[in-house]
């Protein structure tokens, strides 16, 4: 069964540096989308990316992340300047988009910002 | 806007026992309704989800859900609790294709032997 993966599971970084979190989305999928869960907190919807653009996005969504897919495969979620309160588990998810249709999660990767 | 409230951040049973996870809905417009389950250091898993089909929906693992639209509700059962549900529990809408889901806070199951 086709699965989304993520890499890598844990990433550990220092405040201010950059990371970039990577997914493979299922392959057929049209819609991608990044959602994060600090700990003990629900899910919070970031962004949602269809036909090579964001769709939309949350009010976490500022101007240290953006997201890009850089080849017909990945879809890569970067921040550039981490944050404390960026750590958090980050889930990618994809969908066929059709009205109704779940969204399949990754296994998600814990970043920790020391 | 779309949001939904899960009644009931903990929830204990005993194995064998009902599963009732609370699940309650706000949108302006005819919802999309899931439930998920992350078990331990792992991803979201559907569970089941409702699409404007039949109001009782069957999901995996012996779990079910109730469309109730007077109600704004979609509450999540299982006739007998088994070891394995322990984990925790997810309940999100979504109105349109595509669009982001908006989960609750999630409910953890606890099953006592």
């Amino acid at each position: 069964e086709p699965e989304v993966t993520q890499t890598p599971s844990h990433q550990v970084t220092q405040m201010g540096q950059e990371v970039i979190l990577r997914c493979v989305p299922i392959s057929n999928h049209l819609y991608f989308y990044w959602y994060r869960q600090i700990l003990g907190q629900k899910v919070e919807f970031l962004v949602s990316f269809y036909n090579n653009e964001i769709s939309e996005k949350s009010e976490i969504f500022d101007d240290q992340f953006s997201v890009e897919r850089p080849d017909g495969s990945n879809f890569t979620l970067k921040i550039r300047s981490t944050k404390l309160e960026d750590s958090a588990m980050y889930f990618c998810a994809s969908s066929r988009g059709l009205a109704g249709s779940e969204q399949y999660f990754g296994p998600g990767t814990r970043l920790t910002v020391t | 806007a779309q949001s939904v409230t899960q009644l009931g951040s903990h929830v204990s049973v005993s194995e064998g026992a009902l599963v009732l996870l609370r699940c309650n809905y706000s949108s302006s417009v005819p919802p999309y309704l899931f439930w998920y389950v992350q078990y331990p250091n792992q991803g979201l898993q559907l569970l089941l989800k409702y699409t404007s089909a039949a109001t009782l929906v069957k999901g995996i693992n012996g779990f079910e859900a109730e469309f109730k639209k007077s109600e704004t509700s979609f509450h999540l059962t299982k006739p007998s609790a088994h070891m394995s549900d322990a984990a925790e529990y997810f309940c999100a809408v979504s109105v349109d294709a595509g669009n982001q889901f908006y989960f609750g806070t999630g409910t953890s199951l606890t099953v006592i032997p």
